[in-house]
């Protein structure tokens, strides 16, 4: 079954600080891995992909993820957290040839200042 | 670049009444469509995805439909509403030759009383 797991319902960090979003996926052959942020009563932003290539993708806002294939994990990064970065984060997997994306039950970030 | 109109934007409706929402593309053509509900601000459940006009595939059965009557317009239907209905309405786009990312309207929110 193709699925991406995000383990923590909700992640605090103080401003300044560095941050980070867990993400684990479960996707067969070569996965495309995504991360989005959402505001509230907004729709989803696009923030950065995975296809293939350099393990470390770097984004919008600042923020990268690293492709780790041994862990099957594609963490969400920042180096300093802005109050503005709180948001609710989703990681999305797609694989080869599908038409949808699998969705994370995602992450409320909150940065306190 | 691509623009994507949800309207309404926020909608209160009795149980038992009908529903439409209708997204339209602006930018692109021949985009791949689809409709998500987000429930209580977390998880997306994927509802309906359609790959041309006329040609819609329905991921979850439920009181609801959708439409594709033009290249650029999705419509969510529903002859009469449930409770259970009640949720954030996402409109996303995939458009022809990108590798997966989706891009989301601003949402439509539905409450049903």
């Amino acid at each position: 079954a193709q699925s991406v797991a995000q383990p923590e319902d909700q992640v605090n960090v103080a401003e300044g600080n560095p941050l980070t979003v867990k993400c684990t996926y479960s996707v067969s052959g070569n996965p495309y891995l995504f991360w989005y942020v959402q505001y509230p009563n907004r729709g989803l932003q696009f923030l950065l992909k995975y296809i293939t290539g350099d393990n470390l993708v770097k984004g919008s806002y600042g923020f990268e993820a690293e492709f780790n294939k041994s862990q099957t994990s594609f963490h969400l990064k920042k180096p300093s957290a802005l109050v503005s970065d709180s948001a609710l984060y989703f990681c999305a997997s797609r694989y080869t040839g599908a038409n949808n994306l699998f969705f994370g039950t995602g992450t409320r970030l909150t940065v306190i200042p | 670049s691509q623009t994507i109109h949800q309207w309404p934007a926020t909608l209160v409706q009795p149980v038992g009444s009908p529903l439409s929402l209708e997204c339209t593309v602006e930018g692109t053509s021949n985009p791949n469509l689809y409709w998500y509900r987000q429930a209580a601000g977390r998880g997306l459940q994927l509802l309906f995805y359609s790959v041309g006009i006329g040609q819609i595939s329905s991921e979850v059965p439920q009181n609801l439909s959708a439409s594709r009557p033009q290249d650029r317009q999705f419509i969510l239907s529903s002859k009469k509403l449930l409770l259970s209905d009640s949720g954030f309405y996402l409109c996303a786009i995939r458009t022809s030759g990108n590798t997966g990312e989706l891009f989301f309207g601003e949402g439509s929110r539905l409450t049903v009383l």
